[in-house]
């Protein structure tokens, strides 16, 4: 079975500060998501890997950053939070071999509250 | 128009009924299809992949209508664990990577 964890469920900092999301999968897969979840919006993605040191931009990258030292692990940086990025973001991974391309599993969740 | 468009629901449906949700998609050279579903307040996950022959797992059909651009899942003999939202997902590759989540149709099966 396929496990994506993430490092926190629920997250509450204040505007200005940096955050830091860890998310890491354990079933050796390339790429690697990360997605915020709006209500009214569905999710939307944020930034994707799909190797190590690895990054492209989604639809909304401003005021985030990534990092993917390892292959397991994928790190979401807000480096200056903002109540607008108040959501739920969640992370997945997928595979790149044939027959499963892209089948994305995600983890849990973290619900950020920006004040 | 939305890149990925899905009617929001709700669906009410009996236990028993077959119930059938379609996703229509702008982009023409679009190339993987997926349907998740989502329980309130959890992630979402993979429900099938969409095939162009069409495929089906147990009571879930899903078809992709490539000249209509729609994608479509049917699911027979409802149950009351079936209640969910249904979220279409379509990737496109052509200029780079690019994957679509539709907003998702809320389901609920009743006794």
């Amino acid at each position: 079975d396929v496990k994506v964890t993430q490092s926190s469920r629920y997250l509450v900092k204040r505007t200005g500060e940096k955050v830091f999301l860890e998310c890491v999968q354990d079933m050796d897969h390339e790429n690697m998501f990360w997605y915020r979840q709006d209500p009214g919006l569905g999710l939307r993605l944020i930034y994707f890997s799909y190797d190590v040191k690895m990054k492209e931009k989604g639809d909304i990258p401003e005021g985030y950053s990534v990092s993917r030292e390892k292959k397991e692990r994928f790190s979401l940086i807000l480096e200056s939070a903002s109540t607008n990025q108040t959501s739920m973001y969640l992370c997945a991974s997928s595979t790149r071999t044939s027959g499963r391309a892209y089948e994305q599993y995600f983890g849990p969740g973290t619900r950020l509250t920006v004040t | 128009r939305k890149e990925v468009e899905q009617d929001p629901g709700p669906f009410n449906v009996p236990e028993g009924a077959t119930v059938a949700f379609n996703c229509t998609y702008s982009n023409s050279a679009s190339q993987s299809f997926f349907w998740y579903r989502q329980d309130c307040r959890k992630e979402p996950k993979l429900l099938m992949s969409v095939y162009s022959s069409g495929n089906e797992d147990g009571r879930f059909t899903a078809q992709l209508n490539r000249a209509s651009q729609y994608i479509s899942l049917l699911i027979r003999d409802s149950k009351l664990s079936d209640s969910a939202t249904y979220l279409c997902v379509v990737h496109d590759y052509t200029g780079g990577f690019k994957t679509i989540f539709g907003a998702g149709t809320r389901l609920f099966v009743k006794a």
